[in-house]
């Protein structure tokens, strides 16, 4: 499978505990976004990659939120302390800027905060 | 906010069109209209985009006005796993100008019944 890839696909942790999510893009895909996503409404931009710079950051992300992408290929979100409220979907996509910039989603991680 | 209107729901006979409506009047002239959908508890799946001219592809059709103020994504024989929330969603290139995040609503959701 050549499609964007995250993982793990389900979380369950308790309130205050540390969790870290992957997501390996489409190979050779230069950009990199994380998206959340709660239930009944669309997803919503986090922040985003180019190669291994990160570019914008939303105000979503607070400063219990962390994301990187050492290498320029995946990238890692990581949520300290986690609350009630960050119970959500967390999309991965990736995009190539020669591509019309197309975004391609990965499955999503599914937390949910205990 | 996002910058389309799209009816939050819709329904569709196995086997027909399936018609899907956005209004995006406040267009601007380098912005392109994506179409995603995201079946229950995956992620978005890219379907098409197009910024004048009308566009096929072999999932759908996208019909975009003249004046480019509305679109209809066209799915030409509904099946039961094109149930999913369809969304709407304008956007210029970062090349040119253009934000790099997607600005999700909330969606239609098509139910397609047997």
């Amino acid at each position: 499978d050549t499609g964007v890839s995250q993982d793990p696909r389900h979380k369950i942790t308790k309130r205050g505990q540390n969790v870290t999510f992957r997501c390996d893009p489409i190979s050779e895909h230069n950009r990199l976004y994380w998206y959340r996503q709660t239930l009944g409404q669309g997803p919503e931009f986090l922040t985003y990659f180019q190669n291994e710079a990160q570019l914008e950051k939303s105000r979503l992300l607070s400063d219990r939120f962390s994301a990187e992408r050492p290498k320029g290929s995946f990238s890692t979100l990581e949520i300290q302390r986690t609350e009630q409220g960050d119970s959500a979907m967390y999309l991965c996509a990736s995009s190539l800027t020669r591509d019309q910039e197309t975004q391609y989603f990965g499955p999503g991680t599914r937390l949910l905060v205990l | 906010d996002a910058k389309t209107t799209q009816p939050p729901s819709m329904d569709c006979a196995e086997g027909r069109a399936a018609n899907l409506p956005c209004n995006h009047s406040t267009i601007s002239g380098n912005e392109y209209v994506y179409w995603y959908r995201q079946i229950h508890s995956q992620g978005p799946q890219y379907i098409i985009h197009g910024l004048k001219n009308n566009e096929t592809n072999e999932m759908a059709s996208l019909i975009i006005t003249e004046d480019r103020k509305s679109s209809t994504l066209i799915l030409p024989h509904a099946t039961l796993r094109d149930t999913a929330v369809y969304y709407c969603i304008v956007r210029a290139l970062i090349t040119q100008g253009g934000s790099e995040k997607l600005v999700f609503g909330k969606g239609t959701k098509l139910t397609v019944n047997p």
